[in-house]
């Protein structure tokens, strides 16, 4: 079945460290995006890219970083310059046109 | 760019009542206008989506929507609520050329009254 894997759903880890998670989709879309959600505020997007080894800064950048080198995955790095990093992370991809976001079940990381 | 705006942040109904959620948004260009539902501890599903024609945007379980371009909104309702409804709500603007980014609203959490 085509969709978004992110991996893992819940994720702990001490303060200090970086951590990455995983987003693949084999959806074949172009676009993938990365949001955090917090209670109350909704959903703010972190990077987004639009094409393989191009990315942009979101809203909410400070503090995490991405890459893009295949089509089918963009992983998020959440870097220890993240103050407050507990949150629940949401990937989503749209193909080229038109048309909605998919999105991945989310990976809950809570720092310990 | 694009913004949303979802005024409710909470809206409380009784079963078998009928809900509007509202969601207003803002753009400089023509957009694309979704509705998205999000049980707890999951990802977001697709409720309904206006990208031309016929305004009047029927979804998944029972939901549609309106788009009112003189009022830059886009309200969902459902005529009749059940238990199974509670969820948040988000509203989304997509810019409908290129690959535009997908912005949210703050969301609304509809919770049914037994």
């Amino acid at each position: 079945d085509g969709g978004i894997t992110q991996s893992p759903k819940y994720l702990f880890r001490k303060e200090g460290q970086n951590v990455t998670l995983s987003c693949e989709q084999n959806l074949n879309h172009d676009a993938m995006y990365w949001y955090r959600q917090d209670p109350g505020q909704g959903l703010r997007l972190i990077y987004y890219s639009q094409i393989v080894n191009d990315f942009q800064k979101g809203d909410i950048a400070e503090g995490y970083s991405v890459s893009r080198e295949k089509k089918e995955s963009f992983p998020l790095t959440v870097t220890s310059a993240q103050k407050n990093p507990t949150a629940f992370y949401l990937c989503a991809s749209t193909p080229r046109l038109g048309a909605e976001a998919f999105f991945g079940q989310g990976t809950r990381l809570t720092v310990v | 760019a694009q913004s949303v705006t979802q005024l409710d942040s909470q809206v409380p109904v009784f079963e078998e009542a009928p809900v509007e959620l509202r969601c207003n948004y803002s753009s400089s260009v023509s957009v694309y206008l979704f509705w998205y539902v999000q049980y707890p501890n999951q990802g977001l599903q697709l409720l309904l989506k206006y990208l031309s024609g016929s305004t009047l945007v029927k979804g998944i379980n029972g939901f549609e929507a309106e788009f009112n371009k003189s009022q830059t909104s886009f309200h969902l309702r459902k005529p009749s609520v059940h238990i199974s409804d509670t969820a948040e709500y988000f509203c989304a603007v997509r810019g409908n050329f290129g690959n535009e980014k997908l912005t949210f609203g703050t969301g609304t959490r509809l919770t049914i009254i037994p």
